[in-house]
């Protein structure tokens, strides 16, 4: 079946540091990816996604690259802020899995903490 | 648009007591979700649905139920509640029919079965 494979966390970094977090997928067919954040109390919501491969997602500073030959997406940010600080999920959705197409499996999840 | 909203927001339960979780969106999303999140396991569906009067289950179904009579709402039902089954509930919903479709969550339920 589908999964996802995430860094493990928590991360620790100081404000303007690099982040990278890894992540890499098994699918049966050709998945979209996605890149969730979840803000303390708060639910999840899209942070950006990619649909094919090599393609780039970005948003709010965050980058990731579809690569379809390491099966992986992993996030980057070249300048964390404090504000950054939350739990961040690799997804994905798999359209010739079993079941319904927009069912997302998701990663275990890596909590970022950034200090001022 | 308020969204995607859940109720309640906290609740307390003793083994064996049932209750529903609401969930209700009012973006004329046609696909619904429910989704229970655990320490260290990410997000794991539970039913979903693609319309009024059509649910199936996802990978952890069981000890719940689901009914999807309008568009707008998708309660969870938990039948007996038991301690597996404390976890953080999210609700999700997406308006298309593609993998590649954004999906819309709730800000959750924190249910604690004792």
């Amino acid at each position: 079946g589908d999964s996802v494979t995430q860094m493990e966390g928590p991360v620790t970094l100081s404000e303007e540091a690099f982040l990278t977090i890894n992540c890499t997928y098994t699918a049966t067919g050709y998945p979209s990816l996605f890149w969730y954040v979840q803000y303390p109390g708060e639910g999840l919501q899209l942070l950006l996604k990619a649909t094919k491969a090599d393609d780039k997602g970005s948003n709010k500073g965050f980058e990731a690259t579809y690569r379809k030959e390491t099966t992986s997406f992993h996030l980057e940010k070249g300048s964390v802020q404090v504000s950054d600080s939350a739990v961040y999920f690799c997804a994905l959705s798999d359209p010739f899995s079993s079941g319904s197409a927009r069912q997302l499996t998701f990663g275990s999840g890596t909590q970022l903490t950034v200090l001022p | 648009n308020a969204g995607v909203t859940q109720t309640p927001k906290f609740q307390v339960l003793k083994t064996g007591q049932s209750m529903t979780l609401q969930c209700a969106q009012d973006m004329n999303h046609e696909y619904m979700s429910w989704y229970r999140q655990d320490p260290g396991m990410g997000l794991r569906l539970i039913h979903y649905s693609v319309g009024a009067g059509i649910t199936d289950q996802g990978e952890v179904p069981n000890g719940y139920n689901v009914s999807r009579s309008t568009t707008e709402d998708f309660p969870l039902r938990l039948l007996s509640a038991a301690p597996s089954q404390t976890s953080v509930y999210f609700c999700a919903s997406s308006y298309g029919v593609q993998a590649s479709d954004e999906q819309y969550f709730g800000p959750g339920t924190r249910l604690t079965v004792t």
